[in-house]
């Protein structure tokens, strides 16, 4: 889905270094959220965010910050990266639930590897 | 916070049979259970979802069942065709509206 864009698409960096993905969305959505996929464990959710002033952390938040720039922004950091952070990393947003359940958008995903 | 486990991991099927793939959660407040698919290379994307006030539902080929006795459901697809092969993941949600996944189901439909 091309309203949910995240950079770079392939990263590769060392072990110790700050490295930040980006996620922006065209879709108006107020609810954002961090996966990584790790091939045998599906998606895990790492944080997630209601509204610009809200930050919640998922089931593996270690290791990671965000940041919610604006509505249309949420930025994920690995401060000083390690090899077994090494995943497919997904951003995803959702419209505030109407009773139709919480369809969630995703965007084409950051391959990264940490050396 | 809620567990979701899904059966098979992997899953071959000759073209033209059915497939299906089975998933149990763990909370009982779980009222929303999507399945998404995602295609080699590709990002997930939402095939059908069902809500606890309902016990099945259709879309063509797919169909997803729910059993809230049993904490469980399960997504048919009839018919499988080669377009069908990709990684298959359920997943469930509260009224929080978080996401919680199951591991995922490689499907692969043989010609």
């Amino acid at each position: 889905d091309a309203d949910v864009t995240q950079t770079p698409r392939n990263r590769i960096t060392k072990t110790g270094k700050r490295i930040m993905l980006e996620c922006s969305q065209t879709k108006g959505h107020d609810r954002m959220y961090w996966y990584r996929q790790d091939p045998g464990l599906g998606l895990r959710l790492i944080y997630y965010s209601f509204d610009v002033k809200d930050i919640n952390k998922g089931e593996i938040s270690d290791g990671y910050s965000v940041s919610r720039q604006a509505q249309a922004k949420f930025s994920l950091s690995l401060e000083s990266a390690i090899p077994n952070q090494t995943a497919l990393y997904f951003c995803a947003t959702s419209d505030y639930p109407t009773g139709e359940g919480n369809i969630q958008y995703f965007g084409a995903g950051t391959r990264l590897s940490v050396l | 916070g809620e567990n979701v486990e899904q059966h098979p991991s992997t899953l071959s099927v000759q073209e033209g049979d059915s497939a299906v793939i089975k998933c149990t959660y763990s909370d009982s407040a779980s009222n929303y259970f999507p399945w998404y698919k995602q295609e080699l290379g590709k990002r997930p994307q939402l095939i059908i979802d069902i809500r606890s006030n309902v016990g099945e539902k259709k879309d063509q080929r797919i169909a997803v069942t729910l059993n809230k006795t049993a904490k469980h459901f399960s997504l048919h697809i009839t018919e499988t065709q080669p377009e069908d092969s990709a990684v298959y993941f359920c997943a469930a949600s509260s009224n929080d509206y978080k996401l919680s996944f199951g591991a995922g189901t490689t499907v692969t439909v043989r010609a």
